[in-house]
C-alpha cells in the first residue's frame, strides 16, 4: 500500500508567477484535502475535494484553485504568487465521504514553495 | 480559528510516559479530537482520534474528559524518537471534513 506522494518537494518561484503542485492519494481513498503551513503554524486548511469537486473551502483567496483526477489524484494551482504564499504545502488523503465518521487521513511529505 | 489550546513546549525524560494535555472547550457533539506529529517539517503523522471514549493503540493512549472539553494524550514509553511537535486537532464539518489545527506542543525527549 503505497502512501501519499506529493511532487515536487521544493519549488522556488518569482511573485507574480503561477505555480501547480502534485499530489498522488493514498490507494483506497478518494478524497483529496490541502493544507498550508507557514513557518511555525500549524496547517492551515485550503480545500477538499471528493469525487473530482470541490466540497469545502477555507480561508483562501479564489487564486488558489484546485483539480481532482478520475484516479483521485489531485493538484494545487496557486495563481499571482505572493510572498507570503511561501509554506510548505500539504496533501492528505481520506477514504469516505462528508459526514461519514471515523476515518483517517494520510498525509504527504509537503512541497516547499519559496516565493522571492 | 483554532479549536484546541495546548502548551507551547514539554520535556519529557527518556522512558517515562509523555503526558500532553488539550484544550477543546468549544467543541462540538460530532467533531472528532485527532492527534498528529510532525518531525522536522515532514507531513504530519497519525497517532491516534477519538469521539467520546478513551482510545488505545500501539502508540499511544487518548483520554478525553466526559465533558469532552478536554484531553490527553499519553506516549507510555517515551523514545528520542519521539521528539516531535504534536497537534490535537479538532475535525470540524463545515460543507466538508476538515482538521482544524492548533500552534502544537513541541515536545523534547531528554536522554
Amino acid at each position: 500500500e503505497t502512501g501519499v506522494t506529493q511532487s515536487p518537494t521544493h519549488l522556488i518561484k518569482t511573485r507574480g508567477q503561477q505555480v501547480t503542485l502534485r499530489c498522488s492519494s493514498q490507494s483506497g481513498h478518494n478524497t483529496v484535502s490541502w493544507y498550508q503551513q507557514a513557518l511555525g503554524q500549524g496547517p492551515q486548511f485550503i480545500f477538499q475535494y471528493y469525487r473530482e469537486e470541490e466540497n469545502g473551502r477555507g480561508n483562501f483567496p479564489p487564486r488558489f484553485s484546485g483539480l481532482q483526477f478520475p484516479n483521485y489524484s489531485s493538484e494545487l494551482n496557486v495563481n499571482a504568487l505572493e510572498l507570503d504564499d511561501s509554506a510548505l504545502y500539504l496533501c492528505a488523503s481520506s477514504s469516505g465521504q462528508a459526514g461519514r465518521p471515523n476515518y483517517g487521513y494520510t498525509f504527504g511529505s509537503g512541497t516547499r514553495l519559496t516565493v522571492v | 480559528d483554532a479549536k484546541t489550546t495546548q502548551p507551547p513546549s514539554m520535556d519529557c525524560a527518556e522512558g517515562r510516559a509523555a503526558n500532553l494535555p488539550c484544550n477543546h472547550s468549544t467543541i462540538s457533539g460530532n467533531e472528532y479530537v485527532y492527534w498528529y506529529r510532525q518531525i522536522h517539517s515532514q507531513g504530519p503523522q497519525y497517532i491516534i482520534h477519538g469521539l467520546k471514549n478513551n482510545e488505545t493503540n500501539e502508540m499511544a493512549s487518548l483520554i478525553i474528559t466526559e465533558d469532552r472539553k478536554s484531553s490527553t494524550l499519553i506516549l507510555p514509553h517515551a523514545t528520542l524518537r519521539d521528539t516531535a511537535v504534536y497537534y490535537c486537532i479538532v475535525r470540524v464539518f463545515q460543507g466538508a471534513q476538515k482538521l482544524v489545527f492548533g500552534q502544537g506542543t513541541r515536545l523534547t525527549i531528554n536522554p
